[in-house]
């Protein structure tokens, strides 16, 4: 299994440009997580999904952020517009259940400059 | 006027040494916790798992011991090596279905 798949690695947008980053979970994981990490605020959950559903999004910044899951291989979070402050690395996390540890992609290193 | 980042925690063991990193948790209901390692430029990778009915779990040199009464959760690595060096997290779910939340995690260096 290739584990969590994020894409792309590295993103370096101006301020007030759109960004997506897509993440795809591991095969037959029914649940998926966005986290945030900085220096600032450590590892914040944004909003985690079940069986594509969204379940809790409390942790999503503000309007500007959105996640999708059209289905159970595929998953975006959008940034519009971006602001120098979203500056992070983002992760991507699947389960198979939603009683079980997540398994975490590299992350998205996010610069908006 | 400039952020200033998280300071964290720093345990620093020579190689061989057995090294205990601690996490005290926040919420009594949680009935779920893991330990992940985080080695630089790469996401958390899963280390070990414990449930609230057990006290104490090992795996292949490493131990999580859980202290329900204080709210404390230790890992114990054995024979602690360079490639351990690493920020450790502890995580803590605690509802059915509900979301994993994240200490701030220690940075484990080990010196040759």
């Amino acid at each position: 299994d290739a584990g969590v798949i994020q894409s792309p690695r590295h993103e370096v947008t101006e301020m007030g440009q759109e960004v997506t980053l897509r993440c795809k979970p591991i095969s037959g994981h029914n649940s998926l997580f966005w986290y945030r990490q900085t220096m600032m605020r450590g590892l914040e959950l944004l909003i985690y999904f079940n069986n594509n559903v969204p379940i809790d999004d409390s942790g999503m910044p503000e309007d500007r952020f959105s996640a999708k899951m059209p289905n159970a291989s595929f998953s975006t979070l959008k940034i519009q517009p971006s602001e120098p402050r979203d500056s992070a690395v983002y992760f991507c996390a699947s389960s198979p259940t939603q009683n079980y540890g997540y398994t975490f992609g590299s992350g998205t290193r996010l610069t908006v400059v | 006027g400039e952020s200033v980042g998280l300071h964290l925690p720093t345990l620093s063991v020579q190689e061989g040494d057995n090294s205990i990193i601690n996490c005290a948790y926040s919420n009594s209901a949680s009935d779920y916790f893991i330990w992940y390692k985080q080695e630089s430029g790469k996401g958390p990778q899963f280390i070990i798992d414990i449930r609230s009915n057990m006290d104490k779990r090992q795996g292949q040199r490493v131990t999580v011991l859980l202290n329900k009464t204080v709210k404390h959760l230790s890992l114990q690595i054995a024979a602690t090596q360079p490639g351990d060096s690493a920020v450790y997290f502890c995580a803590e779910k605690y509802n059915q279905g509900g979301k994993l939340i994240f200490g701030q995690g220690t940075e484990l260096s080990v010196k040759p």
